[in-house]
């Protein structure tokens, strides 16, 4: 079975930092791009980040350039999210969804919920 | 940036047809996807690549894309289909982009 776990998430204040991490079973991770997308409470999806299989290519959206980071560990099956500089409107649940190729996002974890509040 | 429009509610009786659409300057030269979230869910991919459905999604669940537009079908639309359903379109330059999203409700 194909499964993604995050974990990582909490409370932070603004201006703080924190690191997400997703667990990658039943497929081979290092074969496929992942991503983060996130949903802030009551609203809709928005993409944060992808990566290539590699991990040698890195996009975000304007919203999170420079204050987040996308990397991935193929040989722990993991993918990591470094969020930096952390603000109110950062708060959403973030989940990681595998790319099969087609541009569409086919897997996704449970997602792990991200607070940033003083 | 680009951007995914898509009405906020839709409702539809038991068995009727649903339909719901995504709005996007040249839509239908990229292919679109749909997603089904219930409520404390995760996101289901239903339709890729405008037309094709992901192993275990019901036939009642159709797509097209032409022009500016993404559709969404759920012919005989049942009870467990009530959800919020999201387009989604990959750009050049803005890369994955979400519509604003619809919620479905049946009647």
């Amino acid at each position: 079975e194909v499964l993604l776990l995050e974990s990582g998430g909490g409370l932070v204040q603004p201006g703080g930092s924190l690191r997400l991490s997703c667990a990658a079973s039943g497929f081979t991770f290092s074969m496929y791009a992942m991503n983060w997308v996130r949903q802030a409470p009551g609203k809709g999806l928005e993409w944060v980040s992808a990566i290539t299989g590699s991990g040698g290519s890195t996009f975000y959206p304007d919203s999170v350039k420079g204050r987040f980071t996308i990397s991935r560990d193929n040989s722990k099956n993991t993918l990591y999210l470094q969020m930096n500089s952390l603000r109110a409107e950062d708060t959403a649940l973030y989940y990681c969804a595998k790319t099969p190729g087609s541009n569409a996002f086919d897997i996704w974890g449970q997602g792990t919920m991200v607070t940033v509040s003083s | 940036s680009y951007e995914l429009t898509q009405p906020p509610s839709v409702s539809v009786s038991p068995g009727q047809t649903a339909t719901i659409t995504c709005s996007g300057d040249k839509l239908g030269d990229k292919y679109a996807c749909w997603y089904q979230q219930k409520p404390g869910q995760s996101p289901v991919l239903v339709i890729y690549q405008d037309t094709k459905r992901p192993s275990g999604i019901p036939e009642r669940f159709s797509g097209s894309n032409s022009g500016n537009t993404a559709t969404l079908t759920i012919s005989g639309t049942q009870a467990m289909d009530e959800a919020d359903y999201y387009c989604q379109a990959w750009d050049s330059t803005t890369y994955y982009v979400f519509g604003t999203g619809t919620k479905v409700t049946v009647l």
